[in-house]
């Protein structure tokens, strides 16, 4: 079962940041925060994953709650092209088997 | 991601009739998923295998088969294609042991009339 829970949908306007919430309250210590995301019917694309520190890469950043029970997935300047559906996943480590929920469908507007 | 690749991309067939659905790639990678999206919902696991010798049921195995023919090789069987099978279905990698990342073929649109 997926141990996430995301809101359905956001709107963002072009070149603003996007902040996509998560809660997984139930996370273990040795669970993972992953998000991936899928831009209309395409392959689901990695885009960052955290223990407990914060994450940057090229792409977004993730920010994680001191108690691990939240997180949240930056995106600094969306643009149109980030318009997809966001999904955070909650994954035991070599356990491979990810849950995807529902996600959050991001809106990014001109 | 290209060094993911999934034929056919589309395919329409009947009820009944023996599908089967083939994912390769280029990575090196030992590990192969299969995962099924139904409209408006999130991915499901099918089948996963870590290895050519090892094969492993997903949540919802039943109606499929797969076969891991090569580390690079992949396949997913519908014995008997119903119409509650029609769905988009996407194979993914993963490294392995060093890494959890999972990377995804662009999927196999397909309908069961």
């Amino acid at each position: 079962d997926a141990k996430t829970t995301q809101p359905p949908s956001m709107d963002c306007a072009e070149g603003r940041a996007a902040n996509l919430p998560c809660n997984h309250s139930t996370i273990s210590g040795n669970e993972y925060v992953y998000w991936y995301r899928q831009i209309h019917s395409q392959g689901p694309q990695y885009i960052i994953h955290g223990l407990k520190n914060n994450e940057t890469n090229e792409m977004a950043s993730l920010i994680i709650t001191e108690d691990r029970k939240s997180s949240t997935l930056i995106l600094p300047h969306a643009t149109l092209r980030d318009t997809a559906v966001y999904y955070c996943i909650v994954l035991i480590y070599n356990f491979n088997k990810f849950y995807f929920g529902s996600g959050t469908k991001l809106n990014v507007k001109p | 991601d290209a060094d993911v690749t999934q034929t056919p991309r589309n395919r329409i067939t009947k009820t009944g009739k023996r599908i089967m659905l083939e994912c390769s790639q280029t990575k090196g990678h030992d590990r192969m998923y299969w995962y099924r999206q139904d409209p408006g919902l999130g991915l499901r696991l099918i089948y996963y295998s870590f290895d050519v010798k090892d094969i492993n049921k997903g949540e919802i195995s039943d109606g499929y088969s797969v076969s891991r023919q090569a580390q690079a090789k992949f396949s997913l069987s519908l014995e008997s294609a119903i119409p509650n099978q029609t769905a988009l279905y996407f194979c993914a990698t993963q490294m392995g042991d060093k890494s959890d990342t999972q990377y995804f073929g662009p999927g196999t649109r397909l309908t069961v009339l």
